[in-house]
């Protein structure tokens, strides 16, 4: 079945350094869904992508997919603290309607 | 609106105990479904729903039964509860599938529930 995985599993950062998170897919991917869970919280939906290599940004959020749909980052420029959280991507195969997440990233800020 | 609404918040259960998850939405969405949060492992799906009288599995539906007779509510039953099925339980729902590429597939999450069976 569809795998997809994260890396990396944890990462600390002083504030205001950027943070990058990496989705990568076994299978190719329709679209791809980021969501952000605060500590002790619910995932709550960033973005989708849908296009091979597309770039979306939101504030200091930058999304991109890959050309070949099998992977996908999540870039942060100068963190901040109110960043903390895990981040999971959730892709979509072709022809399987279920969403498969990621195992998360877990970033922490260190003031 | 309330968004998405889960109780009970936490839960204690004994090996082979039943209960029922509760799970409502008030946005009037078709698309409804339930994971598991373990560590390290991201979220499962365990079921989920296109519209009311409509189900189907997802990734680890063993353990766990659900029904969806009003298009607000999807309640998810434990038979027969296993030390394996402690974990955090999330419900979410979306304007239709998650997995459509147009407008309403974004999911809102309840706040879930943190099952521990002893």
């Amino acid at each position: 079945g569809q795998q997809v995985m994260q890396i990396p599993q944890y990462q600390h950062v002083q504030e205001g350094e950027d943070f990058t998170t990496y989705c990568n897919s076994s299978t190719t991917l329709s679209n791809i869904q980021w969501y952000k869970q605060r500590p002790g919280g619910h995932p709550v939906f960033l973005i989708q992508l849908v296009k091979s290599g597309e770039v979306k940004k939101q504030k200091r959020l930058t999304f991109q997919f890959g050309e070949a749909k099998k992977n996908s980052s999540l870039h942060i420029t100068a963190t901040q603290t109110t960043d903390v959280g895990t981040y999971f991507c959730a892709g979509r195969d072709f022809g399987n309607e279920k969403l498969t997440f990621g195992t998360g990233t877990r970033l922490t800020i260190i003031p | 609106n309330a968004g998405v609404t889960q109780t009970p918040k936490f839960q204690v259960l004994k090996t082979g105990q039943s209960m029922t998850l509760q799970c409502a939405q008030d946005m009037n969405h078709e698309y409804m479904s339930w994971y598991r949060q373990d560590p390290g492992m991201g979220l499962r799906l365990i079921h989920y729903s296109v519209g009311a009288g409509i189900t189907d599995q997802g990734e680890v539906p063993n353990g766990y039964n659900v029904s969806r007779s009003t298009t607000e509510d999807f309640p998810l039953r434990l038979l027969s509860a296993a030390p394996s099925q402690t974990s955090v339980y999330f419900c979410a729902s979306s304007y239709q599938m998650p997995t459509r590429d147009t407008h309403g597939h974004e999911q809102f999450f309840g706040p879930g529930t943190r099952l521990t069976v002893l």
